[in-house]
């Protein structure tokens, strides 16, 4: 069964603006979330991170929110670049630096 | 430093074959992950090291996959009498498991195609 949802197989946004990236889980054990991009014949790259105690985090462009009550989570990029077309991957996990349950990933693509 | 390597890169193997993928961590890394990837599918967790032992071994989808952990480093995943089910990426991970530093950082995968 699949824990980690990624309704959104993929998003199409134009350079400058916000990219929204949505997230929703069913297991409330989950305690620890994760954003990964990934370019193709490449390993995932680690973005950002957000623990259940705080309902969100920011890295210069990447902001991520975190809906407990609702079992969402959100990856918000802006202002977005070309560079950032990649298929991203929300995961979570019980406990920090166990295993992650994945989604099956959003494609994004940011146009010039 | 160096990041997570894999080999091979890319396998092929007749149905019926056995495999073996190696996976070198960063160094110091103390957690070490293997996952995999099929074909339009999310990553799948298969196994967690912590040091040599193996304290999460649930996602191993059949007693044809194995997987060992030498010195706290090297770890290698072998898939014995091999099926066409089993071609995917398979991909390994480490983490330090340092406090505020739990991610973990991916290797670049080995493509396993099974004919």
């Amino acid at each position: 069964d699949q824990q980690v949802k990624q309704n959104s197989p993929s998003l199409s946004v134009q350079e400058g603006r916000i990219s929204i990236l949505n997230c929703d889980y069913t297991n409330s054990m989950f305690d620890y979330f994760l954003w990964y991009k990934k370019y193709p014949a490449e390993g995932p790259t680690f973005l950002i991170s957000i623990s259940s105690i705080k309902d969100k985090n920011e890295d210069g462009r990447f902001t991520v929110f975190l809906n407990k009550s609702a079992k969402h989570l959100s990856l918000h990029i802006v202002p977005s670049q070309p560079g950032d077309s990649a298929v991203y991957f929300c995961a979570a996990s019980v406990v920090p630096g166990y295993a992650l349950n994945f989604g099956k990933g959003t494609s994004l693509l940011v146009t010039p | 430093g160096a990041g997570v390597s894999q080999s091979p890169s890319n396998k092929v193997t007749e149905k019926g074959k056995d495999v073996e993928l190696r996976c070198d961590p960063i160094s110091g890394h103390t957690a070490l992950y293997w996952y995999r990837q099929s074909l339009g599918q999310g990553l799948e967790f298969l196994i967690y090291f912590q040091g040599n032992s193996a304290p999460d071994k649930s996602g191993l989808p059949s007693d044809r996959f194995s997987a060992e952990r030498t010195g706290g480093s090297v770890s290698t995943l072998t898939i014995q009498r091999t099926q066409q089910e089993d071609s995917a990426v398979y991909l390994c991970a480490s983490s330090s498991l340092r406090v505020g530093d739990y991610e973990q950082y991916f290797g670049p995968g080995t493509r396993l195609t099974v004919t």
